[in-house]
């Protein structure tokens, strides 16, 4: 069964604590893709990657990072310099020779 | 430049009425326009997507209309039904962007009642 996983469903951190969200994938897709998104504003990309051990910046990376390792796995850890972690942060995959990016069910970060 | 408008913010529909949700963006190089339907504490999934090359494509109830010279794009649900209840997105991308980043609209909420 090929999609996107990404766990957990649903996280709850104290503030000040990094915590790890994964995103594994199956489809054989060479890009990964880390959004946020919050109420109102649409999908906002936090990092990318074409290649394993390498990815970019996207227009919200500070106080996010990220490693690939693998070509399957593209974990993302939100640190303590994030100033506003709670959002439901969402994981896609590309094909590189399509456009065409899939989501995955998302994680709903929440710190307190 | 980067930008994408959508509009409305919400809709709410009759069964079997058509929904347009409108999109429009300033970049001329974008050139693939993909609509995303998500549902409550769902990924988006993919629609239906359109390239510029042409100004309407059809799936099923759902249309995309594209006029690039209004930079508009909009997506026509026909026969609307309450299982299409679900947040829509428009997105954005342009084929010099490596990795084909995707800019998105801020979404409509669509409501289709009995």
């Amino acid at each position: 069964d090929g999609g996107i996983t990404q766990s957990p469903k649903y996280l709850f951190r104290k503030e000040g604590q990094n915590v790890t969200l994964s995103c594994e994938q199956n489809l054989n897709h060479d890009a990964m893709y880390w959004y946020r998104q919050d109420p109102g504003q649409g999908l906002r990309l936090i990092y990318y990657s074409q290649i394993v051990n390498d990815f970019q910046k996207g227009d919200i990376a500070e106080g996010y990072s990220v490693s690939r390792e693998k070509k399957e796995s593209f974990p993302l850890t939100v640190t303590s310099a994030q100033k506003n972690p709670t959002a439901f942060y969402l994981c896609a995959s590309k094909d590189g020779r399509s456009y065409e990016q899939y989501f995955g069910p998302g994680t709903r970060l929440t710190v307190t | 430049q980067q930008q994408v408008k959508q509009s409305p913010q919400s809709l709410i529909v009759q069964k079997g009425g058509i929904s347009i949700i409108n999109c429009a963006y300033e970049n001329t190089a974008f050139d693939y326009f993909p609509w995303y339907q998500q549902f409550p504490g769902k990924g988006p999934a993919l629609l239906i997507a359109i390239r510029p090359d042409v100004s309407e494509k059809k799936e099923g109830r759902f249309t995309i209309s594209f006029n690039k010279s209004a930079k508009q794009f909009s997506l026509h649900i026909m026969d609307s039904q309450p299982g299409d209840s679900a947040t829509y997105f428009c997105a954005a991308s342009m084929s010099s962007w490596t990795a084909s980043k995707l800019t998105f609209g801020t979404g409509t909420r669509l409501q289709v009642t009995l």
